[in-house]
Order: C-alpha cells, then sequence, then structure tokens
C-alpha cells in the first residue's frame, strides 16, 4: 500500500485558509487520494477525493502536484468547527469496497 | 436518512464477557465496514463486507473476534470473551459504489 507523510499538527486562525500538505511519493498511477477528517468524540467524515486534477466541493479544495507525489487540502475560510484530525490516505487497489488504511492525521486547530 | 447506526453507544464489561457491537447500515450500500479506534493504534481496519460476504478479515486480532452480516441492513461484531485490551471505540462504515464511507458514531467499549 501507498503511505501518506503528514505534519501532526498545525495551528489556523478563525477566517483564514487552512492548507493542510500530504506527501505520497510512493503512489501509484491508479490511486486515488482521500481526505476525511475526524472530529473529536465522532466518527470520520468524508471531505474530497481527487486522482490527477484538482478538486473542489463545498468544504474543501484538494490541489494535487502534476507528478501526484504530494498534495494540499485547503479549506478557503476555516471556522472552529473545522478543528479535528485530517487523515490524508491513498486508496489501495482493491477489487471490492473503498479499502481505506488511516494513519496519524494531522490535528489542526483552528483558533479563534 | 438516518446514517449509518449502532448501538449500543457505551459499553461496560467485565473481563469475560461477551460482547456484540452492531451496526445498521445506510440502505442501498453493498460494502460495510467495521473499524477500531484506540490512542496507541489510531483506526484500524477490522473486517469488510461487500454483499454481505466477507472479504478480508486481515485485520481481526484473533480468534476471540468475529463479525457476521446475515442481510443487507445487519451487522454484528462479537467479542468473546472481552480481554482489557478490547477496550477501544468501534466503528461500523458502509458505502456504496462511490469513493466515500459513511462513518456510524461509533460504540465506545470498555472492558474492565
Amino acid at each position: 500500500d501507498a503511505k501518506t507523510t503528514q505534519p501532526p499538527s498545525m495551528d489556523c486562525a478563525e477566517g483564514r485558509a487552512a492548507n493542510l500538505p500530504c506527501n505520497h511519493s510512493t503512489i501509484s498511477g491508479n490511486e486515488y487520494v482521500y481526505w476525511y477528517r475526524q472530529i473529536h468524540s465522532q466518527g470520520p467524515q468524508y471531505i474530497i477525493h481527487g486522482l490527477k486534477n484538482n478538486e473542489t466541493n463545498e468544504m474543501a479544495s484538494l490541489i494535487i502536484t502534476e507528478d501526484r507525489k504530494s498534495s494540499t487540502l485547503i479549506l478557503p475560510h476555516a471556522t472552529l468547527r473545522d478543528t479535528a484530525v485530517y487523515y490524508c490516505i491513498v486508496r489501495p487497489r482493491m477489487e471490492y469496497g473503498n479499502k481505506l488504511v488511516f494513519g496519524a492525521g494531522t490535528i489542526l486547530r483552528v483558533k479563534s | 436518512d438516518a446514517g449509518v447506526i449502532q448501538s449500543p453507544r457505551h459499553e461496560v464489561t467485565e473481563m469475560g464477557q461477551e460482547v456484540t457491537l452492531r451496526c445498521k447500515p445506510i440502505s442501498g450500500h453493498n460494502s460495510l465496514f467495521w473499524y477500531r479506534q484506540t490512542m496507541m493504534r489510531g483506526l484500524e481496519l477490522l473486517i469488510y463486507f461487500n454483499n454481505n460476504v466477507p472479504i478480508d478479515d486481515s485485520g481481526m486480532p484473533e480468534d476471540r473476534f468475529s463479525a457476521k452480516m446475515p442481510n443487507a441492513s445487519f451487522s454484528t461484531l462479537k467479542i468473546q470473551p472481552s480481554e482489557p485490551r478490547d477496550s477501544a471505540v468501534y466503528f461500523c462504515a458502509s458505502s456504496s459504489d462511490t469513493y466515500e464511507q459513511y462513518f456510524g458514531p461509533g460504540t465506545r467499549l470498555t472492558v474492565t
């Protein structure tokens, strides 16, 4: 399985953009990059995913480098409710289901 | 949609007792996943099912753990006999053939 590297923690001021980096230098050609987050005492929540192109949805934007060895999750206007652990995951090739392997993630603290 | 439903939300039991955790996936989803989360080991995939069939149980820690999915709307994770080191939060998640997994609120298990 491809592995990811994330900083253990980051701080962000409320209202500012939060940029969370992820390295996945051993990613294979057809493996996707997923981002999930886990707010304290809740189950993980899907945020966004991408293969090659940049992606945007109502929650966040995902920027993937051209060589696909790294990506950045952007929360454009962070709020206190965005304080959570953010997981960058590279999806292994599996025929069934969407097997995900969670690493340690990045603890994002949004401060007022 | 009610989302993934797990019961009980909290379980306290004594070492040696049998514990059964229950999960109702989102209607129409064909994959179901059981995860365990501890401070030491983070989020670990225990087992997952596709169309009610177990696909990968390599994460099940030992024979004391078993999981079943008798139909598309119900799954159980059983620990017999339970041990203090089984104390953790157990999450159930489901997905369809899309990319997102939807997680339940978790069951916090304490074995004394």
